[in-house]
């Protein structure tokens, strides 16, 4: 059984540019949640999709967007990419009624 | 913003030791998970215990919750140079099993 699988792992961008990173849940799971950890930090809360739509969000600008798909992976977009959106962008899954998440890899983004 | 907060920040013990980390948090909860980080990269999920449950084992884990305290402890018993890595604890205050995670706790367990 495949876990929460992520694409890609590394990532280096120029600022201003945009990015879309995507995620697959584990088996049996329908609830994707994003989250961006800065070096150093734990990881923050970004937005979280449940049956294609955005469910809860966190403090983040318009910036960042997302999207779930029918088959319930999930894609995140980040416009204008500035230095500071360096970080490692965690996926994580979760199933109806449970609250355990499962993290992927995540993807090592870059911005120069 | 940061909800949880582990403490110490790092902590440096032998083989064969025990590990016992603190979290603190600030709002009330529906449950507190700990997960395992190692070297930056994805987070593993050790153990959840809910805000009506006390204690909670697995393995060589001990997790303890205190909600009037807003507090939880990781202990980690007999640890090995395996369990080196970085320990968040992470709070969950909805259905929706959305986490608030703190900064963590390096552990160092040296042979």
């Amino acid at each position: 059984d495949a876990g929460v699988t992520q694409s890609p792992t590394h990532l280096i961008k120029t600022r201003g540019q945009q990015v879309t990173l995507r995620c697959s849940p584990k088996s049996g799971h329908d609830t994707v949640s994003w989250y961006q950890q800065a070096l150093g930090q734990g990881p923050q809360f970004i937005f979280q999709y449940y049956e294609e739509e955005e469910r809860q969000r966190g403090n983040f600008p318009d910036r960042f967007s997302g999207h779930q798909f029918p088959n319930y992976s999930s894609e995140l977009n980040v416009n204008a990419l500035l230095l500071g959106d360096s970080a490692l962008y965690l996926c994580a899954s979760s199933g109806r009624g449970n609250t355990e998440a499962f993290f992927g890899q995540g993807t090592r983004l870059t911005v120069v | 913003s940061q909800q949880g907060e582990e403490d110490p920040q790092a902590l440096s013990i032998q083989e064969g030791e025990n590990a016992t980390m603190n979290c603190s948090y600030k709002t009330s909860i529906n449950n507190l998970q700990w997960y395992r980080q190692n070297s930056g990269r994805g987070l593993v999920h050790l153990i959840l215990i809910r805000s009506n449950e006390r204690e909670k084992h697995s393995g060589r884990l001990r997790v303890t919750l205190d909600t009037s305290k807003k507090s939880s402890s990781l202990l980690i018993t007999a640890s090995r140079a395996a369990d080196t890595a970085s320990y968040f604890c992470a709070t969950g205050n909805s259905g929706y099993s959305t986490l608030t995670f703190g900064k963590g706790t390096m552990l160092l367990v040296s042979p």
